[in-house]
């Protein structure tokens, strides 16, 4: 069964810290991975997929096939980072059409 | 271009009722998905519609259905409501052909009393 898991609900950081998201998944064959962030009041848009291999926002994210993880990292975090972060998967089960969401990580960034 | 849009926003229903809820996707785009959002169980796939096709369904009972129009538009379902049910329920839309983007709506947040 395909599974994705965010061991943090919450992970409280202060502004100009590095951040690291966690993100380890489960999946028979070739997933594609991503990670959607949700703003305060906001809906949930995507942050980045693995394909692409962009840094959006100063966030990047490495797809480690051999640990099975796809953690999402900021040098240096802002204040306006503070969002629900989710990490997600699709696959060719599916045809890349669903997505499988972990239960997500809070980010709070202070002053 | 307008976003996805779901309405309505909020609704109120009472258990053993029925529900339905309404999603027309990006122009263009043909493929509807529907996910659960709770604060227990996180966001949990529903099921996919394109071009007027289930494509794809996630493990809901058959309680929860849905379907799609020409138009891509997208209804779905929640018959017999339970108090369970309460949730936040978002569409997404995509092309629908490999691997696209998923655009989601601001939801519709379903309480049943």
């Amino acid at each position: 069964a395909q599974r994705v898991t965010q061991p943090e609900k919450l992970l409280s950081v202060f502004k100009g810290a590095p951040v690291e998201l966690k993100c380890n998944y489960s999946y028979s064959g070739s997933p594609e991975l991503f990670w959607y962030v949700q703003y305060s009041r906001q809906r949930l848009q995507l942050l980045l997929r693995h394909i692409s291999r962009e840094s959006i926002k100063g966030f990047t994210a490495d797809l480690n096939k051999g640990e099975t993880s796809f953690h999402l990292k900021k040098p240096f975090a802002q204040e306006e980072d503070s969002a629900m972060y989710y990490c997600a998967l699709s696959g060719p089960n599916s045809g890349y059409s669903t997505l499988t969401f972990g239960k997500g990580t809070m980010l709070l960034v202070s002053p | 271009k307008a976003g996805v849009t779901q309405t309505p926003r909020y609704l109120i229903k009472t258990r053993g009722q029925q529900v339905t809820l309404s999603c027309s996707p990006i122009s263009g785009h043909r493929s509807v998905s529907w996910y659960q959002q709770t604060p227990g169980q996180g966001l949990q796939f529903l099921f996919e519609y394109f071009s007027e096709t289930q494509r794809n369904k996630g493990n809901f009972p058959g309680r929860f259905s849905g379907r799609q129009f020409s138009n891509s538009r997208s209804e779905m379902n929640v018959s017999t409501l339970e108090l369970g049910d309460s949730a936040l329920y978002l569409c997404a839309s995509s092309g629908g052909t490999g691997n696209t983007e998923a655009f989601f709506g601001q939801g519709t947040r379903l309480t049943v009393v």
